[in-house]
């Protein structure tokens, strides 16, 4: 089982509202990443990091910001949430020279209606 | 384009049987592949990873098969169990990509009924 965690694992918020998904692994993993998954659907990186004060966007186009002041914190933040951010998201990490060997949080699903 | 293809979509087997799950994938330059399995709710274990030069590898009852000629794997799931329903999922490493870019399959959904 990876030391990798997410609060809050189930979210339900109206539209409009400021909310920060916590992502916090204790393995002392350089890269952390973010993944967002829709049922049926493959992951889709949207953010991830290489260490402190890193940060960069994924593939998919997000809303979202990221930061990374400590190396074992990633929080992402949806400033005004709409109902298109409804979705499954899926905190990530791996040490350094294996980024093939990624490491998933629960995840946080989140409704916003 | 999605460059991990995985079938059957979904699956549905009896508690007991056997079931092969399949992924082709186009990800040049190939570094290694890995089986996941996610269950409901939950993020994404790893169960088998596999390099170019691997054809097959077992973990308990999954055994993973890879053909890097024709670009295709398969995971065998063995005497199926009830906790073996989640989705499976195909995850291709490029290794050409200065991140180091993983590649994911949409899933094959398995179901085992009692």
């Amino acid at each position: 089982e990876a030391d990798i965690y997410q609060t809050p694992r189930y979210l339900v918020i109206g539209t409009g509202k400021k909310i920060t998904l916590e992502c916090s692994q204790t393995m002392g993993h350089d890269k952390m990443y973010w993944y967002q998954q829709d049922p049926g659907m493959e992951l889709h990186l949207i953010h991830y990091s290489y260490g402190v004060n890193s940060t960069e966007k994924g593939d998919l186009s997000s809303e979202s910001t990221v930061s990374r002041i400590r190396t074992e914190h990633f929080p992402l933040t949806l400033e005004s949430a709409r109902p298109s951010h409804t979705s499954q998201y899926l905190c990530a990490s791996s040490e350094e020279g294996r980024p093939y060997e990624q490491y998933f949080g629960p995840g946080t699903r989140l409704t916003v209606t | 384009k999605n460059q991990v293809e995985q079938s059957p979509q979904s699956l549905i087997i009896l508690e007991g049987k056997n079931c092969t799950l399949q992924c082709n994938y186009t990800v040049s330059p190939f570094s290694n592949l890995r089986w996941y399995k996610q269950d409901t709710g939950r993020g994404p274990v790893s169960l088998t990873i596999m390099t170019f030069s691997e054809n097959t590898k077992s973990n308990g009852r999954y055994t993973a098969t890879l053909d890097a000629d024709t670009k295709q794997s398969s995971l065998h799931i063995t005497a199926s169990q009830l906790s073996d329903s989640a989705s499976y999922i195909c995850v291709v490493f490029d290794r050409g990509s200065t991140l180091g870019r993983l590649y994911f399959g949409r899933g094959t959904q398995l179901t085992v009924w009692p």
